[in-house]
């Protein structure tokens, strides 16, 4: 069974500050996906980044960098040089291809704080 | 641009009446779902769908059904309404198990 854990459950940083949110799971298959998503305030869930299992390499996106270590089974995102609008709930969540179907399983969200 | 559409923003219904969540995707994709999301869960797979009239049963399926008879749309019934289903309700679809899902704006489901 897949199972996300998001042991962060609320973090408050001040501007400017680096954060990360860390994300663990749990598969048993060798073919998965991991993604990270965010939820602001206005409620609606938007894409943030996607990582395979045979891809390890670390991503980066502007202020965003992703880590993802197969060894630890964890996929955590840090947010550089934190501004006000990053203050969201990011879920990390995961995909497998099971014999029926594609179930994504979500993590119990972080919710990021970032005050000025 | 892509769309995921939830018949109603706000619901609120009575203990015991049956309730239809719908939720329309204009993507093609071949795979969608039912999540709830309440404070300090996450978001909590209730049933997916991988296919026409195919269903699976998520983590919490237990007094909610789904049914899906076109590939566009994917309903959330609650056979019978208790106040512990007050919740948000969120449908997303997805192409693939590799692809990202899209999400529906939700539904407050408000169970008096």
């Amino acid at each position: 069974a897949q199972k996300v854990t998001q042991a962060q459950t609320e973090i408050s940083v001040v501007e400017k500050e680096d954060v990360t949110l860390d994300c663990v799971y749990e598969t048993r298959d060798t073919t998965y996906y991991l993604f990270w998503y965010k939820q602001p305030p206005s409620g609606e869930l938007v894409f943030l980044i996607r990582r395979n299992s045979f891809d390890e390499q670390n991503e980066i996106s502007g202020r965003y960098s992703w880590n993802f270590q197969k060894s630890t089974s964890s996929f955590n995102f840090t947010i550089t040089a934190s501004q006000v609008v990053d203050s969201a709930v990011y879920f990390c969540a995961l995909s497998e291809e099971e014999t029926s179907g594609s179930r994504l399983t979500f993590g119990e969200g972080t919710q990021l704080t970032v005050n000025p | 641009d892509v769309k995921v559409t939830q018949s109603s923003r706000y619901l609120v219904k009575r203990t015991g009446e049956k309730v239809f969540l719908e939720c329309v995707q204009d993507m093609d994709h071949e795979n969608m779902f039912w999540y709830r999301q309440d404070p300090g869960l996450g978001l909590r797979l209730i049933y997916f769908s991988y296919d026409v009239k195919m269903k699976e049963k998520g983590d919490i399926p237990e007094g909610y059904s789904v049914s899906r008879e076109k590939k566009e749309r994917f309903s959330l019934i609650l056979e019978s309404a208790s106040t512990n289903q007050t919740s948000m309700y969120l449908c997303a679809s997805s192409l693939s198990a590799r692809s990202e899902a899209f999400f529906g704006q939700g539904t407050r489901l408000t169970v008096v």
